[in-house]
């Protein structure tokens, strides 16, 4: 099973919008609503941010926002804010018990 | 608040075998999945496997990367709320952080990370 497919960067200023994709297949992210979306800061683990493609773990400012069609995936990241520069990595269910990621987007908040 | 705490050996010769212990406090160890992945320097996440805690009828099944499956296993000691993950065969493209997690498809709570450097 292939690796999702993720821009390796992405950037905005303070206040701007940026959305960044996780593209697969009709196999996993087109098949299945299992969709989540982590934050690393360098050095840190990753944190989870997004579930089942929409859903925003408790705690997670709603200006985090997921969503998907077809075979891509998408993480909105509204009114960004200078910590919100970090690493951010897609993952999907891809069917028998198999869990794959996205090569992970860094963004920057210039 | 659940915490997976880490450890196991950071530096490993080739053809050596990996063998991290992920011990969980603060929440229940039933009823859930808990997986390892792995991250190479600079690099994205590899889910590696996961065990099944989570029903009493798959509980203690597993599941690896088929990438990875003829070389790992990973088992949990209920006694102790810990689980383990052991590859075999290491080689250098196996240089890591190794990270013990809670869930399978949603990963909800990650250890801090063991980084385990392959090298002669």
């Amino acid at each position: 099973q292939s690796a999702l497919t993720q821009p390796p960067s992405a950037s905005g200023s303070p206040g701007q919008s940026v959305t960044i994709s996780c593209t697969g297949t009709s196999s996993d992210i087109g098949f299945y609503n299992s969709v989540s979306w982590y934050q690393q800061h360098p050095g840190k683990a990753p944190k989870l941010m997004i579930y089942e493609v929409n859903k925003r773990l408790s705690g997670v400012p709603d200006r985090f926002s997921g969503s998907k069609s077809g075979n891509t995936a998408s993480l909105t990241v509204s009114g960004l804010q200078a910590e919100d520069e970090a690493d951010y990595y897609c993952s999907s269910y891809a069917g028998n018990n198999n869990l794959i990621f996205g090569g992970g987007t860094k963004l920057t908040v210039l | 608040q659940v915490q997976l705490q880490q450890w196991g050996a950071g530096l490993l010769k080739p053809s050596e075998t990996l063998s991290l212990t992920c011990a969980v406090y603060g929440g229940s160890f039933s009823g859930y999945h808990w997986s390892w992945i792995r991250q190479p320097p600079g690099k994205g996440l590899e889910w590696i496997g996961e065990i099944n805690h989570g029903d009493i009828i798959h509980s203690g099944s597993t599941n690896y990367n088929p990438s990875l499956k003829s070389r790992v296993t990973i088992s949990v000691d209920t006694s102790k709320n810990q689980f383990s993950l052991k590859v075999n065969s290491m080689t250098a493209a196996d240089t890591a952080v190794y990270y013990c997690a809670r869930g399978f498809r949603i990963i909800t709570d990650w250890g801090h990370g063991t980084l385990v450097t392959v090298s002669s």
